[in-house]
């Protein structure tokens, strides 16, 4: 399963909102999952289940979607959240991740 | 608390060999299936392999299919990932992570991750 993530960057003023997509090539139903990755560390779990957060997970993130067309939205930036994103199905094997979108300061 | 500390990562000449581990610590390890993830420098994530709680089912990305071989020793909470003919296109950070549940095809813990580098 082929995972896209759109747009490849996506350039956002902090306390503005941050709309980040993820599309699959065949239905995953709601298996997918979105990861945060800050700069020369590991990712960190954000949602799971396309709108399930994670344990400790601040509420400005929520995740929707159901079959290929997935939303991770962040509400009100804060500076920390000016990283990477990256979408994983967990559907099937082999399990694959989308090629990520950078948030930047606009 | 849950952590996943890897070692073992390097600097290897192409068709060469190299085994990185990950050590386990803050939860059972014996009933979480653990996968290996790796990022090129600069690039995303590809999932690689994931080893089931007995150690003895693992499935592999074709990719890696017939050169890494993990293993795990759940009396010592570890887990290894052997590596052989590396090739340049394998050059990346290596992560452990464990699997939120059984069955849940995704991590809520990782590890720092362990470089290798395949280099001349």
């Amino acid at each position: 399963i082929v995972m896209t993530q759109s747009p490849a960057t996506l350039s956002v003023s902090p306390g503005e909102s941050a709309t980040l997509s993820c599309r699959a090539s065949q239905s995953i139903r709601n298996n997918l999952a979105w990861y945060q990755q800050k700069r020369g560390q590991a990712p960190s779990l954000l949602i799971y289940g396309a709108s399930t957060r994670a344990t400790g997970i601040p509420a400005r993130f929520s995740g929707s979607g159901s079959g290929t067309e997935f939303t991770l939205t962040i509400s009100s930036l804060q500076p920390e959240d000016f990283v990477v994103y990256y979408c994983q199905q967990h559907y099937n094997w082999p399990l694959t991740f989308g090629g990520g979108t950078k948030v930047e300061i606009k | 608390q849950v952590q996943l500390v890897e070692s073992g990562g390097g600097v290897v000449q192409p068709g060469g060999s190299l085994r990185v581990s990950c050590a386990a610590s803050g939860f059972t390890f014996s009933r979480y299936s653990i996968h290996w993830v790796r990022q090129a420098p600069g690039k995303g994530l590809e999932w690689v392999v994931v080893i089931e709680t007995n150690g003895a089912t693992s499935f592999y990305a074709d990719s890696v299919k017939g050169r890494f071989t993990t293993s795990r020793d759940n009396s010592k909470n570890t887990l290894s990932l052997q590596i052989n003919s590396l090739t340049p296109d394998d050059t990346a950070v290596y992560y452990c992570a464990k699997e939120f549940e059984n069955g849940k095809w995704f991590f809520d813990y990782w590890g720092q991750g362990a470089l290798v580098t395949v280099s001349p």
